[in-house]
């Protein structure tokens, strides 16, 4: 089945600064890849989902970046604000059939002010 | 529209136990999923619905997990006997059929003591 790696665990930057999150998969069938932001105690909510027919997706200060030869795909949070902290997971999936997402470990991002 | 609701927010038992959760998902959705996340981890799939019908419960520990969906509405979750290592956030979640993403629920917070 389905394996997501999610790096870093833990990532700290300057509030204005950019952060980067990457994950890789397994199976090469998966085309569907989200991310999901979970503020502490609140439920896990969507941020932004690319499929595997496109390389780039942009969303004002975030983007996702697909390289389905490598099979990695990446979370650009760029001017980062207090409010980006908070822990994100990757996720991955097909999108035929059953649609079941396989999730990453997650990254807890701070944002230093 | 209205969320996914759940019920209790936060669940503590003695090991050995049994306790039951509850899911209402969005109106119309006929794909429901009832994930597990364990502190420090990424969501884990554990069952899924489509309509009434089981599309998958190969992650269900099916000698103390059961889960139902009546009607092909709401769901429940049940545990029987509780264990140490069930301590964790159930979480569930909705989709639309022919839509991508999933929109999770608040979840339970379960403690087993």
């Amino acid at each position: 089945g389905e394996n997501v790696e999610q790096h870093p665990s833990t990532l700290s930057v300057q509030e204005g600064d950019s952060a980067v999150i990457k994950c890789t998969y397994s199976d090469s069938a998966s085309n569907y890849f989200p991310w999901y932001k979970q503020e502490l105690g609140k439920r896990p909510q969507l941020i932004i989902d690319i499929r595997s027919n496109v390389g780039e997706k942009k969303d004002q200060r975030i983007a996702v970046t697909l390289n389905k030869t490598a099979k990695h795909f990446s979370l650009h949070i760029t001017e980062t604000q207090p409010e980006d902290s908070a822990v994100y997971f990757c996720a991955a999936s097909l999108i035929q059939g059953a649609q079941k997402l396989v999730f990453g470990q997650g990254t807890r991002l701070t944002i230093n002010p | 529209e209205a969320g996914v609701a759940q019920s209790p927010r936060y669940k503590i038992i003695e090991k050995r136990q049994s306790v039951a959760f509850w899911c209402n998902p969005i109106s119309g959705h006929a794909t429901l999923y009832w994930y597990q996340q364990i502190l420090g981890q990424g969501p884990k799939l554990l069952i899924q619905f489509q309509n009434n019908g089981v599309v998958d419960d190969s992650q269900l520990p099916k000698d103390r997990f059961s889960a139902e969906r009546l009607k092909g509405v709401d769901s429940t979750l049940k545990i029987q006997p509780a264990k140490l290592e069930d301590s964790a956030v159930y979480l569930c979640a909705s989709r639309q059929t022919g839509r991508y993403g999933y929109t999770f629920g608040s979840g339970t917070r379960l403690t087993v003591v």
